[in-house]
C-alpha cells in the first residue's frame, strides 16, 4: 500500500526558509517522478515542483523559481522541498505526490500534506 | 496558456441522482490529457479518473470520465453520501503543465 508521509511545516516569518520532508513506503520510490502541489487554505491546487526518478529533471511552477528546490534521496525513499526566501502568499497546505513512470503530470497517491504558514 | 474552467462552481443534488461535472480548456489538449480528483474535507485529493476516461485503480465504477473536444466530463452515476466533496480536473499536455481547474463542490440538496 503505497503511503507518502510529508513532515517539516511550520510558522516561518516572511523572507524565512524551510525545508519540507516526504518519506515513501510501499512502493518501489525510485521508479517514479514525484511532486510537490500546494493548496492555499479554502483555495485550489497548484502544482509547484516535479522530479524525475533520477533527479535528472526538474520542472518549477513559475511562482516558485529561484526561491524553491526538489531533491530526492532514492536510497531512503524520501523527497525534499527546499524552500527559500518565503512569503505570504506561500502559506498553504504542501502535499508530497506521486507521479507515475513517464513523467505524466497527474498523481495517484497523496500525502497528508503539511502546512507551512509565512507570517 | 492553458486554462480549466469547470463548471458549475456548486452542484447541489440528493444521493442516488446522477451528477455530471463539467471541466472545459481553453485550448484542445492535443490528447486526452486530463485528470479528476475528490477531496473531502480534511482530505487530501485522491486520483479518479486520468487519460480522461481511466478509472484510477480502486475507484468505483460509478465514476465515469469523458470527453469532445474541449470539453470534459465526470459523471457519478449515482450519487452516495461519500461522494459529497470538492472535485478538481487537471490538465497535462500543455504549458503551464499540470494546471487545476477551480473546482466544483458537488453538496447534498
Amino acid at each position: 500500500q503505497v503511503h507518502l508521509v510529508e513532515s517539516g511545516g511550520g510558522l516561518v516569518r516572511p523572507g524565512g526558509s524551510l525545508r519540507l520532508s516526504c518519506t515513501a513506503s510501499g512502493f518501489s520510490f525510485s521508479d517514479y517522478y514525484m511532486a510537490w502541489v500546494r493548496q492555499i487554505p479554502g483555495r485550489g491546487l497548484e502544482w509547484v515542483l516535479y522530479i524525475s526518478m533520477s533527479a535528472t529533471t526538474t520542472y518549477y511552477a513559475d511562482s516558485v523559481k529561484g526561491r524553491f528546490t526538489v531533491s530526492r534521496d532514492n536510497a531512503k525513499k524520501s523527497l525534499f522541498l527546499e524552500m527559500k526566501n518565503l512569503r505570504s502568499d506561500d502559506t498553504a497546505v504542501y502535499y508530497c505526490a506521486k507521479g507515475d513512470e513517464w513523467g505524466n503530470f497527474y498523481f495517484d497517491h497523496w500525502g497528508q500534506g503539511t502546512r507551512v504558514t509565512v507570517s | 496558456d492553458m486554462v480549466l474552467t469547470q463548471s458549475p462552481g456548486t452542484l447541489s443534488l440528493s444521493p442516488g441522482e446522477r451528477a455530471t461535472l463539467s471541466c472545459r480548456a481553453s485550448q484542445r489538449l492535443g490528447s486526452t490529457s486530463l485528470a479528476w480528483y475528490q477531496q473531502r474535507p480534511g482530505q487530501a485529493p485522491r486520483l479518479l479518473i486520468y487519460d480522461a476516461s481511466r478509472r484510477a485503480t480502486g475507484i468505483p465504477d460509478r465514476f465515469s470520465g469523458s470527453a469532445s473536444g474541449t470539453d470534459f466530463n465526470l459523471t457519478i452515476s449515482r450519487l452516495e453520501p461519500e461522494d459529497f466533496a470538492v472535485y478538481y480536473c487537471q490538465q497535462y499536455c500543455c504549458s503551464p503543465l499540470g494546471t487545476f481547474g477551480q473546482g466544483t463542490t458537488l453538496e447534498i440538496k
